[in-house]
């Protein structure tokens, strides 16, 4: 069976800090993999989308960047940290070509201080 | 995509069943809905989707009204473990952006001893 992993699971960073947060997919091959970002109290917001290797489409301009640099990895980054980027880190999965089922890591936690 | 609207929130008794509304008045023919859930600090849980008919799986049914203007998800017998927020969520078959879901701010369903 397929399983979604991320990693850490919460985190605390100074602003101006960089980051990165990591998924990895099992049981799978050529996912489309997403990030999304939930803010405190608010609707899931999509990043990032990533067809295959190095195919990456950003939705949202900002100072975050997404990478996926094997089949079932794809990482989040951002050079320096920004307040706003505080929030619920969630990645997902759905089989390429499909139904638009998509499944959820567990998230990570960002609090940026 | 289509708008959906849902109550901000609802109460069930554990044991009861749960029956959450969801209105998709502009939904398009080829439209499917959605339907998944968060619980506190987790990533989003598929639950179950449909087109036309009536679904049925492990977890809850869907039952979508003639016109497809709207729809029910109905958890038979709701435990204290469905308390979540219920995200109902229309979409073509993969849509846009390869396949992305919109969350809305979904329905905060509280299930009481």
């Amino acid at each position: 069976s397929q399983t979604i992993h991320q990693w850490p699971a919460t985190l605390v960073q100074p602003v101006g800090s960089p980051l990165s947060l990591e998924c990895t997919v099992e049981g799978t091959s050529n996912p489309n993999l997403y990030w999304y970002r939930q803010a405190a109290g608010r609707g899931l917001q999509l990043l990032f989308y990533s067809v295959g290797i190095g195919q990456i489409s950003s939705e949202v301009p900002q100072n975050l960047s997404a990478s996926r640099p094997q089949d079932r990895q794809f990482i989040l980054s951002s050079k320096k940290l920004l307040l706003s980027d505080s929030g619920f880190y969630l990645c997902a999965w759905r089989l390429a070509g499909s139904s638009d089922t998509q499944y959820f890591g567990p998230g990570t936690r960002l609090t940026v201080l | 995509d289509a708008k959906t609207t849902q109550p901000t929130s609802m109460d069930c008794a554990e044991g009861r069943a749960a029956n959450l509304p969801c209105n998709h008045s502009t939904i398009s023919g080829n439209e499917y809905v959605y339907w998944y859930r968060q619980i506190h600090s987790q990533g989003p849980q598929y639950i179950i989707h449909g087109l036309k008919n009536n679904e049925t799986n492990e977890m809850a049914s869907l039952i979508i009204t003639e016109d497809r203007k709207s729809s029910t998800l109905i958890l038979p017998h709701a435990t204290l473990r469905d308390t979540a927020v219920y995200y109902c969520i229309v979409r073509p078959p993969r849509g846009g952006s390869q396949g992305n879901l919109i969350f809305g701010k979904g329905t905060k369903l509280s299930v009481k001893p």
